[in-house]
């Protein structure tokens, strides 16, 4: 089984629709961090959460929301989706090693928005 | 503020040849970098990092990475490339909770 698991794999939306991809670990690791992976633009952070009480902003956070259930669960929220939010999105667990954070990735969600 | 440059979208190499991908980055301070790797329809992997202990990195599946602090460089080099280094790579510089990612380098091996 993955650390880090991501539900959907793929999914296809209308513009305005809801939705929420889902991020589940079990690695123990209390960080966990959403990306963005655009063609040509590497990941760009959305959220990233310390623990469950503290989540903070990352550079395209407008347009999302996270929740951190639990510190295994991390979840990413459209609220309206738009087209341009057309993207593959990573979930990622920080494990922090000698002062330096190690990421690893959930297998990514693919997101369409017709 | 930091950024990391990699120079070629694309790379195409044949079986047996040299990979070489490049990374440049700019940080106000020393970084702490990383490659990783990208297989389709995958996550990403880490390859290797750079610890300070030493400039030259070796990572797994015969990558290995040198850093290079007078030309801001940590690229990314395998002597041999085989058909299953097809894949997407990127290098990423870290600062405290963060990385920067660069754009991505995809590589494909010709037989």
């Amino acid at each position: 089984d993955a650390d880090v698991t991501q539900t959907p794999r793929n999914r296809i939306t209308k513009t305005g629709k809801r939705i929420m991809l889902e991020c589940s670990q079990t690695k123990g690791h209390d960080r966990m961090y959403w990306y963005r992976q655009d063609p040509g633009l590497g990941l760009q952070l959305i959220y990233y959460s310390f623990d469950v009480k503290d989540i903070n902003k990352g550079e395209i956070s407008d347009g999302y929301s996270v929740s951190r259930q639990a510190q295994a669960k991390f979840s990413l929220s459209l609220e309206s989706a738009i087209p341009n939010q057309t993207a593959l999105y990573f979930c990622a667990t920080v494990k922090v090693w000698d002062g330096k954070n190690i990421q690893y990735f959930g297998a990514g969600t693919r997101l369409s928005v017709l | 503020a930091q950024s990391v440059t990699q120079l070629g979208s694309h790379v195409s190499v044949s079986e047996g040849a040299l990979v070489l991908l490049r990374c440049n980055y700019s940080s106000s301070v020393p970084p702490y970098l990383f490659w990783y790797v990208q297989y389709p329809n995958q996550g990403l992997q880490l390859l290797l990092k750079y610890t300070s202990a030493a400039t030259l990195v070796k990572g797994i599946n015969g990558f290995e990475a040198e850093f290079k602090k007078s030309e801001t460089s940590f690229h990314l080099t395998k002597p041999s490339a085989h058909m299953s280094d097809a894949a997407e790579y990127f290098c990423a510089v870290g600062r405290g909770n963060k990385l920067t990612f660069g754009g991505g380098t995809r590589v494909l091996v010709k037989p």
